[in-house]
């Protein structure tokens, strides 16, 4: 069984463009997270989603930033016109029952 | 509301000798704690978890936890420190109440080895 996939593992944009990354959770696994690391900091949360429904997206902000999962494919997390703060590491967990979440390796997202 | 101070961000040992990283927690319900691991650039990986059966639980690689509701903490340990345990180590706490919440991370506690 594969752990959490994530992709691209490293992601370089430019301000102005835009940034999506993609999660591939666990087999079997329908439940998916996103949190964000900022350098020297631990992980923030961003959005929880199920299947086709967003659960709970209170850690996101509020313009520029959604994310997805659809029926199927992979779980995306889209950045709209990155800016330099939006650059740090992007990790996507996915757990089978909404416990024990497992992380995938993160795409760390540089911002020039 | 729910957090978690890791009260050291920055732990020394030397190879063969005690660990010892502390973590207070705070939660209005009964939590589930975790401690998980992140070596340089490489993703978490899950050390270890406290869901309400044993207070001390046992986790990878020879870490253990002791969950102690008295004095909301949950410090990891391992008998004798190996350089490969060298990473970031978080301390995390989810509302076991409400299923499916968010986990709340420490700031983590950066573990250096030394020979």
């Amino acid at each position: 069984n594969a752990g959490v996939m994530q992709n691209p593992r490293h992601l370089v944009r430019r301000r102005g463009q835009e940034a999506r990354l993609r999660c591939s959770p666990m087999k079997g696994h329908s439940h998916v997270y996103w949190y964000r690391q900022l350098p020297e900091e631990g992980l923030k949360f961003m959005v929880y989603l199920q299947k086709e429904n967003i659960i709970d997206e209170s850690g996101m902000p509020k313009e520029r930033f959604s994310a997805e999962f659809p029926k199927e494919g992979p779980s995306i997390l889209r950045i709209q016109q990155v800016v330099r703060g939006d650059s740090a590491a992007y990790f996507c967990a996915s757990s089978p029952n909404s416990e024990t979440q497992y992380f995938g390796p993160g795409t760390r997202l540089l911002v020039l | 509301a729910q957090s978690v101070t890791q009260l050291d961000s920055h732990v020394s040992v030397s190879e063969g000798t005690p660990v010892l990283l502390r973590c207070n927690y705070s939660s209005s319900y009964s939590p589930s704690l975790f401690w998980y691991v992140q070596h340089p650039n490489k993703g978490l990986q899950l050390l270890l978890k406290y869901t309400s059966a044993a207070t001390l639980v046992k986790g990878i690689n020879g870490f253990e936890a002791e969950f102690k509701k008295s004095e909301t903490s949950f410090h990891l340990t391992k008998p004798s420190a190996h350089m490969s345990d060298a990473a970031e180590y978080f301390c995390v706490v989810s509302d076991q109440k409400q299923a499916g919440t968010a986990l709340i991370f420490g700031k983590g506690t950066t573990l250096s080895v030394s020979s």
